[in-house]
């Protein structure tokens, strides 16, 4: 299973787009890169998912290099509501075992 | 949007008790999970479970452990004789496949379990 390594925290002013990276250096050709955002007391949820190249939904952008050994999470103008923290995590598609890193805690300021 | 349950909220329970935490994972999902989540630590991963048997399963989940999916809907948790460090909050999860090919796991909102 490949290890991720992220910034334990970073700081955004309301409004800004936040760029979160994470670094993988063993990822598997099978693996999939997804990122979770966790509130407090809450359980983690589901932001996006990708492979290769980018992606974007309704909430983020994730973007990877052609050597898939990190990736970047992009928030576009975040608010106050976006302050959790955020995991990224590498893994097979189909497979089932999922290990968390420690995350990196948003701090929204206004 | 179909979501993930868990019962109790909360459960407080006394050293060297059994408990028993619930889920009811998404209807159509066929992969099934345990975290937990120390006080201000990482999520981590205990076991998942698929076919009605254990997939893979961390080092954490040892022999005081065991999950079990009695019927159609429900997908529990069994802790044989509690100690002071399973206090923690625990999550359920399931997965299924999506549109696309992917697999995205939902979360329940968890059990916080406080052993006395």
């Amino acid at each position: 299973l490949a290890k991720t390594t992220q910034p334990i925290s970073m700081d955004s002013y309301e409004g800004q787009e936040v760029n979160i990276t994470c670094s993988h250096n063993n990822i598997a050709t099978n693996d999939y890169i997804t990122w979770y955002q966790q509130f407090p007391s809450q359980g983690p949820r589901f932001i996006i998912q990708g492979y290769k190249t980018k992606v974007t939904n309704e909430v983020a952008s994730l973007f990877i290099p052609a050597d898939r050994k990190s990736s970047t999470l992009s928030l576009p103008r975040v608010s106050l509501s976006d302050t959790a923290v955020y995991y990224c995590l590498v893994g097979e598609n189909t497979g089932n075992q999922f290990y968390f890193g420690t995350g990196t805690s948003l701090t929204v300021i206004p | 949007e179909p979501e993930v349950t868990q019962t109790p909220s909360h459960q407080v329970t006394q050293m060297g008790q059994e408990v028993i935490l619930r889920c009811v994972p998404i209807s159509n999902h066929l992969y099934f999970y345990w975290y937990r989540q120390i006080l201000g630590q990482k999520v981590e991963f205990l076991v998942s479970f698929y076919n009605n048997e254990i997939s893979e399963k961390s080092e954490i989940f040892d022999d005081q452990f065991s999950v079990e999916r009695p019927d159609g809907s429900n997908f529990t948790l069994k802790i044989r004789s509690t100690k002071l460090e399973d206090s923690a909050m625990y999550f359920c999860a399931s997965r299924g496949l999506l549109a696309g090919g992917r697999y995205e796991q939902y979360f329940g909102p968890g059990t916080r379990l406080t052993v006395t």
